[in-house]
């Protein structure tokens, strides 16, 4: 069993729709974090969290340390939001990633 | 500073030949780390310096795999006698040490034939 699992593998949704992407982790962590990486292989850092939630734009992301599990929802999707939604742990100094959720949001 | 930089983008090259990446971290960043992430699958990690000492390497970096941080600042990643299974996407990541958000090159992506 991976130390981070991610669900679902793969989403498509309408433009609009609200999205819910979840993370769950088998192992101690610092720190959450959520990335997006497009075609083309570039990551892009968009939450860091130990706790409760944030919130960027039309991104939330929450954390429940205890159950070991966090959401990112994307609220009023757009296609330019489709992208692989990857969520990762550090708990040493190192990330431990998932294997991403790949987000189709069609127009 | 535009953030981490990766030279090259693409390599395809030939079974058995060796190959050489390197990563440019944003400047003040004393921590940069190489992970490789293939096909459908998740980034994992190869080595991580803090400064010019190297102080973690994977398992999956293998006798063939070399990293270097001369300086402290950028890294370059060797593959020896590159073999099919090295065909992947080598991401480079630096962050600032105690845990801070760390920040992504565009990776190269290699191919080998």
């Amino acid at each position: 069993k991976n130390e981070v699992e991610q669900s679902p593998q793969n989403l498509t949704a309408q433009e609009g729709e609200f999205i819910t992407i979840n993370c769950s982790y088998s192992v101690g962590i610092s720190a959450l974090h959520w990335l997006q990486q497009h075609p083309g292989g570039g990551i892009v850092s968009l939450f860091m969290l130990s706790s409760g939630k944030k919130k960027h734009g039309r991104l939330i992301a929450t954390i429940n340390i205890q159950e070991k599990h966090s959401s990112l929802h994307i609220t009023a999707s757009h296609p330019r939001d489709s992208a692989v939604y990857i969520c990762a742990v550090s708990g040493s100094e190192k990330l431990v990633f998932g294997k991403g959720t790949k987000l189709t949001v069609n127009p | 500073d535009t953030g981490v930089s990766q030279d090259p983008r693409h390599k395809i090259t030939k079974r058995g030949q060796n190959v050489t990446f390197r990563c440019d971290p944003i400047s003040e960043h004393n921590r940069l780390y190489w992970y490789r992430q293939t096909l459908g699958q998740g980034p994992e990690f190869l080595t991580y310096f803090q400064n010019e000492a190297q102080l973690e390497k994977s398992r999956l970096l293998s006798d063939r795999f070399s990293a270097e941080r001369p300086k402290g600042s950028f890294s370059t990643l060797e593959i020896q006698r590159t073999e099919q299974g090295d065909s992947a996407m080598y991401l480079c990541a630096s962050s600032l040490a105690g845990g801070s958000e760390a920040f992504f090159g565009q990776g190269t992506r290699l191919t080998v034939v």
